[in-house]
């Protein structure tokens, strides 16, 4: 089993509906989870961290579920600037290594 | 702050030929990275570094050697170019105490023909 797994997706959605990701993570010690957007040939940015049960910013909000070992992240009344590849990265407990999800493809159209 | 920098954006190798990409950072980060990152594979680990003179293995460090001399700069040096790495290559810093929050510079496209 791949440490972090995610759906390629693409999602299609159109403006204003309400889209969710999921992240599995492989090892239940984990403590932090992030979440990275990255546009069509640009680099990844950080959109947002997780460090208990979840975490809300504007229209987007991420939740943690340790029982099931799984992040979402959760995007309110999408734009056509959503539109991006969103990566779930989780750190390997006790080492310095970043692991990356292969991302999940938002598209959204008028 | 000019944030990472990668140098060059774009490199055409043939095989067998070696290189180095630059990464530099004026973020007084300890923690820089390496990753590649190739279609439906996602971003995978080269090599990173804690701190000045110390650098480990990723997950896919094979004909990839790395150095860190200052804080500031961090050098990808292809060996032997091969066409399996043909990819697209990040560099990233942060703080040693965060390194889930990493900040990338714009990526090198580099085909091996």
């Amino acid at each position: 089993r791949k440490e972090v797994e995610q759906d390629p997706g693409p999602f299609n959605v159109p403006e204003g509906a309400t889209v969710a990701f999921n992240c599995t993570y492989s090892n239940s010690a984990s403590q932090s989870f992030f979440w990275y957007r990255q546009d069509c040939r640009k680099e990844p940015k950080l959109l947002m961290s997780v460090y208990s049960s979840g975490n809300e910013d504007g229209r987007f909000t991420a939740q943690l579920n340790r029982a099931s070992q799984y992040i979402s992240l959760l995007i309110r009344d999408s734009k056509l600037s959503d539109s991006a590849t969103y990566l779930c990265a989780v750190p390997l407990r006790g080492y310095n290594k970043l692991i990356f999800g292969a991302g999940t493809r938002l598209a959204v159209h008028p | 702050n000019a944030g990472v920098t990668q140098t060059p954006k774009f490199q055409v190798l043939k095989t067998g030929q070696s290189m180095t990409l630059q990464c530099a950072q004026d973020m007084n980060h300890e923690y820089m990275s390496w990753y590649r990152q190739d279609p439906g594979m996602g971003l995978r680990l080269i090599h990173y570094s804690v701190g000045a003179g110390i650098t480990d293995q990723g997950e896919v460090p094979n004909g990839y050697n790395v150095s860190r001399s200052t804080t500031e700069d961090f050098p990808l040096r292809l060996l032997s170019a091969a066409p399996s790495q043909t990819s697209v290559y990040f560099c990233a810093s942060s703080s040693t105490r965060i390194v889930g929050e990493q900040y990338f510079g714009p990526g090198t496209r580099l085909t091996v023909t």
